[in-house]
């Protein structure tokens, strides 16, 4: 199956610097990326996904990166912000397949 | 709009007992799953539902139970629980339209084992 590797397992940044937090992916035929946010006590929530056919998105602060080829995608944030705080996860998993296989997740704490 | 729910938010229980976990989402999405969320493991797929009345296992089933009778529903059984099953446990939901994939995640139920 799918092994999805995460790095770093936290993060601590100044308010205002950007954040990169990098997966990589074992099975060449994953073709779907989503990235997850968690806050405290909540569930994971979608934040942005990238299909293998596009190699960057972006969506205000956050991007989004694919590399196929090395098989690793990151996430960006860009003047990260104390709501920024908070659990992040990558997955991976082929688009016709609806299950995913997350990373073990990145904590982002911004320093005000 | 209610979205998807989870009870009972959190579950402390003994070792050899069964407990349920509930799950209940208001958009009649084809899709439901099952993980458990563990440091150090992010969420792990322990079941899923195409359908009602359709489960097939993920990736850490072994000790758990499901069932779909209704398309709403997709309660997960222990049916003898171990510490080992301590965790938080959450329920998603998803339905393919306009080529999204998206999986809406209910509050999670904290499970205690002693």
């Amino acid at each position: 199956g799918e092994n999805v590797e995460q790095h770093p397992s936290t993060l601590s940044v100044q308010e205002g610097d950007s954040a990169v937090i990098k997966c990589t992916y074992s099975d060449s035929a994953s073709n779907y990326f989503p990235w997850y946010k968690q806050e405290l006590g909540k569930g994971p929530q979608l934040i942005i996904d990238i299909r293998s056919n596009v190699g960057e998105k972006k969506d205000q602060r956050i991007a989004v990166t694919l590399n196929k080829t090395a098989k690793h995608f990151s996430l960006h944030i860009t003047e990260t912000q104390p709501e920024d705080s908070a659990v992040y996860f990558c997955a991976a998993s082929w688009a016709g397949d609806y299950k995913l296989s997350f990373g073990a997740g990145t904590t982002v704490t911004v320093r005000a | 709009d209610a979205g998807i729910t989870q009870s009972p938010r959190y579950k402390i229980t003994e070792t050899g007992r069964q407990v349920t976990l509930m799950c209940h989402q208001t958009w009649s999405h084809s899709y439901m799953f099952w993980y458990r969320q563990d440091l150090g493991h992010g969420l792990r797929l322990i079941y899923y539902s195409a359908a009602a009345d359709i489960t097939d296992k993920g990736e850490v089933p072994d000790g758990y139970v499901v069932s779909r009778s209704k398309t709403e529903n997709f309660p997960l059984t222990l049916e003898s629980a171990t510490r080992s099953q301590t965790s938080v446990y959450f329920c998603a939901s998803s339905e393919r339209s306009s080529g999204s994939y998206e999986q809406y995640f209910g509050p999670g139920t904290r499970l205690t084992v002693t």
